[in-house]
């Protein structure tokens, strides 16, 4: 099992363009999320998805959109980069039920100029 | 609004020391307190954790203390290890509907000295 991944590692955006940050899945979990992660504040759920074509917003879902429509498959994508986003971002997935293990990817990190 | 309170921000101990990292949340529904711990360019990985009917759990040389009137909890490390150095986040859990959404604290730096 490869867990969790995603791509790119790193990449870096200048204001005002789009891009899309991939994560993917083989542990057949119904449960994916994806959090940024900035220094002092911990991490901060973005948005989440009970399942293939549910998703729901989290914490801070501005400057975000997400779609799930696979199980494996959970894209963020960011529909024009501000410099406020720079961040590591990390997907995470989990069976659905009390007490899971949230599994995380390894991150991307990125800077917007 | 900071639903999850951590401390210290950093730590530094000395090897074979106790290391002790506090949390204290707000929301009394919470129902499930993980501690992750996470290594310089990976993704968190759970370390232990506890559900608010039990007051301790131990697991090697981790044991999570909870308190449930104060609302708080603590990760306490024995025997500390410079393998150990690393950046713990608790967290709390809240079930909504059929999800488990994470509320993280915001992290402690531990450096455990040789």
């Amino acid at each position: 099992n490869a867990g969790v991944t995603q791509t790119p590692k790193f990449q870096v955006l200048k204001t005002g363009q789009s891009m899309t940050l991939q994560c993917a899945q083989d542990m057949n979990h119904e449960y994916m999320s994806w959090y940024r992660q900035d220094p002092g504040m911990g991490l901060r759920l973005i948005h989440y998805s009970v399942g293939a074509g549910i998703t729901d917003q989290g914490e801070v879902p501005n400057g975000y959109n997400v779609s799930r429509s696979t199980t494996e498959d959970f894209p963020l994508r960011l529909l024009s980069a501000a410099p406020s986003q720079t961040s590591v971002y990390f997907c995470a997935s989990s069976y659905v039920g009390v007490g899971e293990t949230q599994y995380f990817g390894p991150g991307t990190r990125l800077l917007v100029l | 609004q900071q639903q999850v309170k951590q401390s210290p921000q950093s730590l530094i101990v000395q090897k074979g020391g106790i290391s002790i990292i506090n949390c204290a949340y707000e929301n009394t529904a919470f129902d499930y307190f993980p501690w992750y711990q996470q290594f310089p360019g990976k993704g968190p990985a759970l370390l232990i954790a506890i559900r608010p009917d039990v007051s301790e759990k131990k697991e090697g040389r981790f044991t999570i203390s909870f308190n449930k009137s104060a609302k708080q909890f603590s990760l306490h490390i024995m025997d500390s290890q410079p393998g150990d150095s690393a950046t713990y986040f608790c967290a709390a859990g809240l079930s909504s509907g059929s999800a488990r959404q994470l509320t993280f604290g915001s992290g402690t730096q531990l450096t455990v000295l040789p």
